[in-house]
């Protein structure tokens, strides 16, 4: 059983449109996180969840709103996507917050936006 | 910008050779951990030492840690062509509680 799972794998898409990537983990780990990894591999935390609870939201346009309907899933909607915005973006879990803690990466998810 | 900085960026050796990555980070820490990518994956969780811990090995993974120079270096000894991925550090910032990546490096295990 894949213990951090995010779908889709890759999305295509036109600028304008919206979209969601959904993570769900199987760990019973409380945190998730969302990552956006550039072209450059540069790996930048976006939002963390704990307990349901936002804990961490970066420097990230309001366009980009996560939802987390349990401590198991933390999905992510996407609004009027941009060029910009193409990158790949990763759901992570950890037991208890990120600076002390191992955190479990999904696949991630390879969004192009055209 | 609070990112770590790895080096070399790229690094090719052969087979059996050891491999060994630095990383600079520029905080106060709770711990160090290295992670591994491999192309078009998820990052793998390698290893994880403490701030108050200098050394510590796993299988053919050996780490240091220096606080006082704010580095740590990863060693990968007798590499193979399967260790050929993307290696980054991570910094558990002591204050934010966030986990901070550094650039990463590539290495590639020439058979």
């Amino acid at each position: 059983d894949t213990a951090v799972s995010q779908t889709p794998k890759y999305l295509v898409t036109q600028m304008g449109n919206d979209k969601s990537i959904k993570c769900e983990q199987n760990l019973g780990h409380d945190t998730m996180y969302w990552y956006k990894q550039d072209s450059k591999k540069f790996l930048k935390i976006m939002f963390s969840y704990n307990n349901k609870e936002l804990i961490i939201n970066e420097t990230v346009p309001n366009r980009f709103s996560p939802k987390s309907p349990d401590k198991a899933h933390l999905n992510l909607h996407i609004n009027s996507l941009e060029l910009g915005d193409s990158a790949v973006y990763f759901c992570a879990s950890s037991l208890g917050l990120a600076g002390k803690n191992i955190q479990y990466f999904g696949a991630g998810t390879r969004l192009s936006v055209l | 910008s609070q990112q770590g900085e790895e080096d070399p960026q790229a690094l090719s050796i052969q087979e059996g050779e050891n491999a060994t990555m630095n990383c600079s980070y520029k905080t106060s820490i709770n711990n160090l951990q290295w992670y591994r990518q491999n192309s078009g994956r998820g990052l793998v969780h390698l290893i994880l030492i403490r701030s108050n811990e200098r050394e510590k090995h796993s299988g053919r993974l050996r780490v240091t840690l220096d606080t006082s120079k704010k580095s740590s270096s990863l060693l990968i000894t007798a590499s193979r062509a399967a260790d050929t991925a993307s290696y980054f550090c991570a910094t558990g910032d002591y204050n934010t509680d966030k986990l901070i990546f550094g650039t990463g490096t590539r290495l590639q295990v020439f058979p």
